[in-house]
Formats: structure tokens, C-alpha cells, sequence
């Protein structure tokens, strides 16, 4: 069966310092990995796909890596506009029509 | 701004109630989705709908009734639900059914009396 586990559960950061978020998967292939950010109170935010280990994608400070059983979406520099739920997904290749599978996300703030 | 749109943003209503989440999107996709999500956990898949056509029923209760109009509008008919019920119901949609990345609206905050 499917298993999406997300590190740590909740982050916190000091603007401008540095860090990563972990997701690490178990699937029987992977179709695709994705990244979403989450507001409070608000639907989860598309940033990234990534397809085949060592790809990599970015975006302003973030960054979103791939391996075989993990990605990593690291911030560089953060601002408090950064404050978020950061969950991750996959699509196994196995699965018929490509059910999205989440983790439970890392809640991450970051203060001024 | 996002492009899936979900009305109404906040619903209470009591257990005998009868009452209906909306959501549109105008972006052409074929597939559109109702997830539940609840405090601190992750979207839970209800139902997927493809080119108009129910594709996926999550073994959802009947109390959840969702209907697809036309390619661009969503429904979620609500009926004697359980104060377990009460959730973020969020839309989404996407190209094809399974295709990404799935577009997700902000939500219906539902509350359950």
C-alpha cells in the first residue's frame, strides 16, 4: 500500500534561516510527486511536479528535489510570508486513474 | 485568486437540514474532485467526476449527494449529516480525470450543529 510520510510535523523558523522539509514515500511506481502549499482556511496552492530522481524545481526561495524514496523541499532565506502547511503527494503508477495520496503535511511559521 | 470558485465560504446547519456546496471553474478541465478535510490533516478524497460522469465514489454516505450539471459546475448536496461531518469541503479540478496539477478552490467551511 501507498505511504506518504512527511518531517518534521510542524517547523519553526527565524526569517532568513534555512531549512529543509522531508517526504518520503512508498509507492510500487511513481507517476509523479508534488508538492502544494496550504494556507490557514484556505485550498492547497499548486508549486511543483517532479517526475524522475534528480530533478529539481524551483521557485522564488523555495527548491524541490527528488530521489527514490524522498523529496525535499527546502527554504532558503525565509520570510514570514512563507508561514504555511507544505503537504506533499504522489500518483503511483499502479493506480488506475492516478488518485492523489497525501502526506500530512509539515506546518511550518516563520517570525520576523 | 484562485480559479476554482466554492460558495458558499461558511455553512452552518443542523443535523436536519438540507443544503448544497457549489463549485465552478472555468478553465475547461473534464475532471473535478470534492475532498474532505479535516483540522490538521490531509485532503481526503471523496468523489471524482470525468467529462460529467461520476468516476470515483470514495464509499462516501448517501447523507452526501454530488451532482455534475455541466462541465464547469460541481454540486455537493448535504442532507441529515452527523456533527463528524463537520469539515473544509474543497473542490478541485484538473485536465483529465487524474491529470496535474489538480487546481483546488479555498473551500466550504462546514458546521454541523
Amino acid at each position: 500500500e501507498d505511504q506518504v510520510t512527511q518531517s518534521p510535523e510542524a517547523l519553526r523558523l527565524q526569517e532568513g534561516e534555512s531549512s529543509s522539509l522531508n517526504c518520503s514515500y512508498t509507492v510500487s511506481g511513481l507517476r509523479g510527486l508534488f508538492w502544494y502549499r496550504q494556507d490557514p482556511g484556505k485550498g492547497p496552492e499548486f508549486l511543483f511536479t517532479l517526475y524522475s530522481a534528480g530533478e529539481e524545481k524551483e521557485k522564488e526561495r523555495l527548491k524541490a528535489t527528488l530521489t527514490k524514496k524522498e523529496s525535499f523541499l527546502h527554504i532558503t532565506a525565509p520570510k514570514p510570508e512563507d508561514s504555511a502547511t507544505y503537504l506533499c503527494a504522489v500518483q503511483d503508477t499502479t493506480d488506475s486513474w492516478g488518485k492523489l495520496q497525501f502526506g500530512a503535511g509539515t506546518q511550518v511559521v516563520v517570525t520576523p | 485568486d484562485t480559479e476554482v470558485t466554492q460558495t458558499p465560504k461558511h455553512l452552518v446547519m443542523g443535523m436536519t437540514n438540507k443544503k448544497s456546496l457549489k463549485c465552478e471553474q472555468h478553465m475547461g478541465h473534464r475532471a473535478m474532485y470534492w475532498y474532505k478535510q479535516k483540522a490538521k490533516k490531509p485532503p481526503e478524497l471523496m468523489f471524482v467526476y470525468s467529462y460529467e460522469k461520476l468516476s470515483i465514489n470514495e464509499s462516501v454516505p448517501s447523507r452526501f449527494s454530488p451532482e455534475c450539471p455541466n462541465s464547469s459546475l460541481l454540486n455537493l448536496h448535504l442532507h441529515a449529516l452527523q456533527p463528524e461531518d463537520s469539515a473544509l469541503y474543497l473542490c478541485a479540478s484538473s485536465q483529465e480525470e487524474g491529470g496535474q496539477p489538480q487546481h483546488f478552490g479555498d473551500g466550504t467551511r462546514l458546521s454541523i450543529l
